[in-house]
């Protein structure tokens, strides 16, 4: 089985701009997070997608949606890019939320904002 | 709220030597908790994880860990240090409630020397 897949892997914006990170899970898996990883705070949970609903939200503003398509294929955007948006933007994903299921990380999209 | 504490950012040990990486949790249900493995430029990579049953889990490349309800603590070991083990190491809870969010610590950076 293919893992779960990212795109692009890196991306360079500038202040202002918009941004959209594309995630396709493993064949099969229902449920996709997104999470931000930065080295001041780490790895912190953006959203969770499952059956094209956000079922659970982090602590991050409106700037950042996401959303899920029929496939399962998620994409997350970021509008209006601020510098502290640079960060490496990891994707998982999971056969049920809440399920004892490992959930199987992607290798990420690394996002700097000039 | 759940939430995660690894202690000590940085551990170094010898090529051979027990690796012992701490990790401390809180959370008011009983919890999911895993060990993730985050290699240079890459995403992360499960190890093992501990939802019900016995405590104390094995994982990949010689890992477990054991879950002591009574200290809130899931502490990573390997009895012997391969040079391969280098990398970032992060514990994560979440529970059956919060679908597919990790709540994860800070993470252990592990150098080995030879």
């Amino acid at each position: 089985k293919a893992g779960v897949t990212q795109t692009p892997r890196y991306l360079i914006k500038t202040r202002g701009q918009q941004v959209t990170l594309s995630c396709s899970p493993i064949s099969g898996h229902r449920s996709v997070s997104w999470y931000q990883q930065t080295p001041g705070q780490g790895l912190q949970f953006l959203f969770e997608y499952f059956s094209e609903t956000q079922r659970n939200k982090g602590n991050f503003p409106g700037r950042f949606s996401g959303r899920q398509f029929s496939n399962s294929r998620s994409e997350m955007n970021v509008s209006t890019l601020e510098l502290g948006d640079s960060a490496l933007y990891l994707c998982a994903s999971q056969s049920d939320p809440g399920s004892t299921d490992t959930q199987y990380f992607g290798p990420g999209t690394r996002l700097t904002v000039l | 709220a759940q939430s995660v504490t690894q202690l000590g950012s940085h551990v170094s040990v010898s090529e051979g030597a027990l690796v012992l990486l701490r990790c401390n949790y809180s959370s008011s249900v009983p919890p999911y908790l895993f060990w993730y493995v985050q290699y240079p430029n890459q995403g992360l990579q499960l190890l093992l994880k501990y939802t019900t049953g016995a405590t104390l889990v094995k994982g990949i490349n010689g890992f477990e860990a054991e879950f002591k309800k009574s200290e809130t603590s899931f502490h990573l070991t390997k009895p012997s240090a391969h040079m391969s083990d280098a990398a970032e190491y992060f514990c994560a809870v979440s529970d059956y409630n919060q679908g597919g969010k990790l709540i994860f610590g800070q993470g252990t950076e592990l150098s080995v020397k030879p």
